[in-house]
């Protein structure tokens, strides 16, 4: 079976253009989770959407960053216009939820953003 | 608030050493759930273990152990006879509802 998908796998871009990073959760999981990861500050959950629908984006730094999921299979992360302190491995993850579920979530290999 | 504090931030060992990976947590729900997850050197996050809060029993599995204490509230992770390939980045998380807290990790090296 597919684990979770995220591409691209590297992006380099310079200060102000867009970046648009792109998450396949596992197929029949219900939960999708956008993560950053920096030395600085390490996992940080920025999003997450429960059956398509975001439950959380309290971690999304600022209105540069917005995230979508318009179907069960899909899902991006945007960053407009993108700054040099936005540069991280942004994860995306998945898992079953419900509630007082513990199922736990598995990650995607991650998108390594470079902002010039 | 929760909170996941992994207090040893790099650990050494020479290969075929015991390493026990430290995890404190805090939470003030009475359900909740401990991973640990683990990050070797390609970046991937790789699951280990769940753990619930109502489950205190240890566990083992082939050369991994867990020891989870809520007296202490903690989940600390040891490795026996450690190898090479267990050089990573070990987090330990705490979930809550559906939000997963990750502790800072420990970077562990283990010298052939």
């Amino acid at each position: 079976d597919a684990g979770v998908i995220q591409s691209p796998r590297h992006e380099v871009t310079e200060m102000g253009q867009e970046v648009t990073l792109r998450c396949k959760p596992i197929s029949g999981h219900n939960s999708l989770f956008w993560y950053r990861q920096t030395m600085m500050r390490g996992l940080e959950l920025l999003i997450y959407f429960n059956n398509n629908v975001p439950i959380d984006d309290s971690g999304m730094p600022e209105d540069r960053f917005s995230a979508k999921m318009p179907n069960a299979s899909f899902s991006t992360l945007k960053i407009q216009p993108s700054e040099p302190r936005d540069s991280a491995v942004y994860f995306c993850a998945s898992s079953r939820s419900g509630s007082f579920s513990y199922n736990e979530q598995f990650f995607g290999p991650g998108t390594r953003l470079t902002v010039l | 608030a929760q909170k996941v504090t992994q207090a040893q931030t790099e650990i050494s060992v020479v290969e075929k050493e015991d390493v026990t990976l430290d995890c404190v947590y805090e939470t003030r729900d009475t359900t909740y759930y401990l991973f640990w997850y683990k990050q070797p050197p390609s970046g991937e996050l790789v699951f280990l273990i769940r753990r619930n809060s109502f489950d205190e029993q240890n566990e083992i599995s082939g050369r991994y152990s867990w020891n989870f204490q809520k007296s202490t509230s903690s989940f600390n992770f040891t490795i026996t006879a450690s190898q090479v390939v267990d050089s990573a980045v070990y987090f330990c998380a705490l979930k809550c509802d559906s939000k997963l807290t990750f502790g800072k990790g420990i970077t562990l090296s283990v010298r052939p």
